[in-house]
């Protein structure tokens, strides 16, 4: 299978809860990066994985966090959600060799409420 | 200042007309030159990449990079309705992280 895909496509959550979001990366890629995209707004990036090891973090809190699994899927978590969490979660796998051969899933939509 | 500037528009252009889309930045540490096409609902999909200054041309679409000027370009030629989408620049400076404009929103019109 090609491509990234990721899990769920949409999500309702109430503040406070904690919610975990799925990647799968494309065949072949060892990279796996999380980014946030507000409405209206470009994403940012949250953190990238690399052999399962985070490798760059970009300015969120300590309740985002994530994994990599020995088969290069990922895992996003974010606990104690606020209302502010509302957006497009992007996950993009690359090989690591060519950081900008990025390929982005189509994301979940996250709505705190 | 934001490290990447981009005027989210939008902009409406009728069919067959040249589109120009542009972003500014401040880092001068940035090196690779990406921009990105994304369709409402879908995740970006990279269209043009540009390694340092210069020009990229790929059929109707050509990337421009000026990094005396901090400014990069990206021009659609006879844009057609299926360019409609949100065209986000993105930077990085080597490192891990992608930095992202705001996008410009682009409706073709037939």
């Amino acid at each position: 299978e090609t491509g990234v895909t990721q899990s769920p496509t949409h999500l309702i959550k109430t503040r406070g809860q904690q919610v975990t979001l799925r990647c799968s990366s494309q065949s072949g890629h060892n990279t796996v990066s999380w980014y946030q995209q507000a409405l209206g707004q470009g994403p940012q990036f949250i953190f990238q994985y690399y052999r399962e090891e985070e490798n760059g973090r970009g300015n969120f809190p300590p309740r985002f966090s994530g994994l990599q699994f020995p088969n290069y899927s990922s895992e996003l978590n974010v606990n104690a959600l606020e209302l502010d969490d509302s957006a497009l979660y992007l996950c993009a796998s690359s090989t690591g060799a060519q950081n900008y051969g990025y390929t982005f899933g189509s994301g979940t939509r996250l709505t705190v409420v | 200042q934001k490290e990447v500037e981009q005027d989210p528009g939008p902009l409406s252009v009728p069919e067959g007309a040249i589109v120009s889309l542009n972003c500014t930045y401040s880092n001068s540490a940035f090196q690779y030159f990406m921009w990105y096409r994304q369709y409402s609902r879908k995740g970006p999909e990279l269209l043009m990449y540009t390694y340092s200054s210069g020009n990229k041309e790929d059929g109707r679409f050509t990337a421009q990079v000026d990094k005396s000027s901090k400014y990069i370009s990206l021009f659609i030629r006879d844009s057609q309705p299926s360019d409609s989408a949100t065209y986000l620049c993105a930077m990085m400076s080597g490192s891990e992280k992608l930095v992202f404009g705001k996008g410009t929103k682009l409706t073709v019109n037939p």
